[in-house]
């Protein structure tokens, strides 16, 4: 039972240009967002988040939207640079506050030079 | 201002021994959260812990797994009787409201 989804494993952008990254969630309970850059061999390190009262949240070169009615949220990154490529994973709580994350299975972000 | 800190950082362990992985959480933060990662998947959540206290441990398998946040020290998730099935990273996480920053992990190997 997959509640968050990432349904492209992999995806590969010139640098310079617009990266999106996608993400589809089922559980209509899920009140907050997150994403999350991973490194091999480190952990998950923050990036954005968004809560369900917004549709947009911006934060330098990177923009995440939230399409509640389509149960939909994605990473924009402009422009894109070298230092990008990594694992981006989608993350997802029912509240604000501390709670347990659920994750989509990621996706690997190339940017090529 | 360090962040989130795991030791070891890599372990072997051998069917049926015991294996213990160690987390301290960033300063001021007072919640601390286990997730497991299988290869080529994403993180699955196992527990969610205050000081002295279990608040949410839905995703702990029934047995054979424990984990605790005492007082003084480091959060410890316990794992008795290891199988291989058992490989995997492990990684703790600590927030003190919304966002849940994450150590760099144990990566776990069973023989």
């Amino acid at each position: 039972d997959q509640q968050v989804k990432q349904n492209s494993p992999s995806l590969s952008v010139q640098e310079g240009r617009i990266s999106i990254l996608n993400c589809d969630y089922t559980n209509s309970m899920f009140d907050y967002f997150l994403w999350y850059k991973k490194y091999p061999a480190e952990g998950p390190t923050f990036l954005i988040s968004i809560s369900s009262i917004k549709d947009k949240n911006e934060d330098g070169r990177f923009t995440v939207f939230l399409n509640k009615s389509a149960k939909h949220l994605s990473l924009h990154i402009v422009p894109s640079q070298p230092g990008d490529s990594a694992v981006y994973f989608c993350a997802a709580s029912a509240a604000q506050g501390a709670q347990k994350l659920v994750f989509g299975q990621g996706t690997r972000l190339t940017i090529n030079p | 201002n360090a962040g989130v800190m795991q030791n070891p950082r890599h372990l072997v362990r051998r069917r049926g021994q015991e294996a213990r992985l160690r987390c301290s959480p960033m300063k001021g933060h007072s919640h601390v959260y286990w997730y497991r990662q299988l290869p080529e998947e994403g993180l699955k959540f196992m527990v969610y812990l205050q000081k002295e206290n279990i608040i949410d441990e839905s995703g702990m398998p029934k047995e054979r797994f424990s984990a605790e946040f005492p007082k003084e020290g480091p959060s410890i998730l316990r794992i008795q009787q290891v199988v291989r099935g058992d490989s995997a990273a492990y990684f703790c996480a600590s927030s003190e409201y919304n966002e849940q920053f994450f150590g760099p992990g144990t990566r776990l190997t069973v023989l």
